[in-house]
């Protein structure tokens, strides 16, 4: 069966770090592309980042380039998004999302990130 | 870039048949047959029913059907159940730098 577990999500202030893990099983990780999906309280997902299964081709959305990246670990089946300078706006549910070609067929349960003071 | 448009919220009845729209651009629900529908229960993850325009995965009920004309695609339910009750979002490949690109959501009410 596959897994996706997102973990590291919690309250942070302004301006600090979180780093967010997805622990992948189930199904061989390293064969395919992952992306980060947000969803802010109330409102629509947002796509936010992508990483090619050898982890050498990434890609992010205007809105967190250059504060975030994402990486992966293929040895411990993980996916990792490292988010620093954390806006008010950075809030919300953070997904990870196994994509097999143009469409997302398994979603993790998120985990919610909170920048406030 | 620009959220594809849907409509903010559809209703209907148990047993009818309910449309939801997607509209976009050239650039993406109308140059690729790459459209994806997601349906998402309060507090819960997006799970997928529909993939390129109109392919169900397994275990998806026959339902749930796509289309698409034009810059439009059109995910429809067949048949409405309680269980329906839900937000639906729709996703397309785009030719922007993003690749992906969601709609707004769609909160459907069954009556």
């Amino acid at each position: 069966e596959v897994q996706l577990v997102e973990s590291g999500g919690g309250l942070v202030q302004p301006g600090g770090s979180l780093r967010l893990s997805c622990a992948a099983s189930g199904f061989t990780f390293s064969s395919y592309w992952m992306h980060w999906v947000r969803q802010a309280p109330g409102k629509g997902l947002v796509w936010v980042s992508r990483i090619k299964s050898d982890g050498r081709s990434t890609s992010y959305a205007d809105s967190v380039k250059g504060r975030f990246t994402i990486s992966r670990d293929n040895a411990k089946n993980t996916l990792y998004l490292q988010m620093n300078s954390l806006r008010a706006e950075d809030t919300a549910v953070y997904y990870c999302a196994r994509v097999p070609s143009t469409w997302y067929d398994y979603w993790g349960q998120g985990t919610l990130v909170t920048v406030s003071s | 870039q620009s959220a594809l448009t849907q409509p903010a919220s559809v209703s209907g009845s148990p047993g009818q048949s309910i449309t939801i729209s997607c509209t976009g651009t050239s650039s993406d629900v109308g140059g690729y047959n790459y459209v994806s529908w997601y349906q998402q229960h309060p507090g819960k993850a997006p799970k997928l029913m529909i993939y390129d325009v109109s392919n169900r995965p397994s275990g998806v009920p026959d339902r749930f059907s796509g289309s698409k004309s034009g810059n439009t695609a059109s995910l429809t339910i067949s048949g409405l159940q309680a269980e329906d009750e839900a937000d639906y979002y729709c996703s397309s490949y785009t030719s922007s730098s993003t690749l992906v690109v969601f709609g707004g959501g769609t909160k459907l009410t069954v009556l």
